[in-house]
């Protein structure tokens, strides 16, 4: 069975400081996709990120970078120099490619909060 | 600015009543998806629709009713509720119809309240 597991459960920086939300997965399937997603205090859901079990590359855009590790079954995602606008529970999430199929499982979320 | 409308955005109800909730995307996404999200959890995945048609049901209570008029709507229609299905109701869509393996774009969400 899939699972995710977000063990941050809430995150507390000072603005400009460097963050790492944490996120490992469980899967016995080989061929799987990981996603980040944003929420901010309005609701909607913002995609972030999508890496295939196959691209262990590690992705920069911006402040943001992720950093996927098959070895660990981890796929971390650091902010650097933080902003307030940062703010937001931030969910990992993970889809098995051949089964359970057209189900993300999503972790339990990671709240970040950026002090001024 | 999302790309995925939701209206209501806030939906009061009582028991015995019923109502709709739309959602609306101009992408050309072929599947569209119903996710529930209580405060302070993830979103719980209710149905997928994929090219109009109804893929997953997530064995979700019958008084939660998904209707896909065209590609472009997703409507879910509710009656005889319950207070413990007050939560924020979001619809998303997804270009991947293989699904499973594409990101998803997500509305803001309605936000109801049972009564």
């Amino acid at each position: 069975a899939q699972k995710v597991t977000q063990a941050q459960t809430e995150i507390s920086v000072v603005e400009k400081e460097d963050v790492t939300l944490d996120c490992v997965y469980e899967t016995r399937d080989t061929t799987y996709y990981l996603f980040w997603y944003k929420q901010p205090p309005s609701g909607e859901l913002v995609f972030l990120i999508r890496r295939n079990s196959f691209d262990e590359q590690n992705e920069i855009s911006g402040r943001y970078s992720w950093n996927f590790q098959k070895s660990t079954s981890s796929f971390n995602f650091t902010i650097t120099a933080s902003q307030v606008v940062d703010s937001a529970v931030y969910f990992c999430a993970l889809s098995e490619a051949n089964t359970n199929a057209g189900k993300s499982t999503f972790g339990d979320g990671t709240t970040l909060t950026v002090k001024p | 600015d999302t790309e995925v409308t939701q209206t209501p955005k806030h939906l009061v109800m009582g028991m015995t009543n019923k109502k709709s909730l739309k959602c609306e995307q101009h992408m050309g996404h072929r599947a569209m998806y119903w996710y529930k999200q209580k405060a302070k959890k993830p979103p719980e995945l209710m149905f997928v629709y994929s090219y109009e048609k109804l893929s997953i049901n997530e064995s979700v209570p019958s008084r939660f009713s998904p209707e896909c008029p065209n590609s472009s709507l997703l409507n879910l229609h509710l009656h005889a509720l319950q207070p413990e299905d007050s939560a924020l109701y979001l619809c998303a869509s997804s270009p991947y119809i293989r699904l499973n393996t594409g990101e998803l774009f997500f509305g803001e969400g309605s936000r109801l309240t049972v009564l």
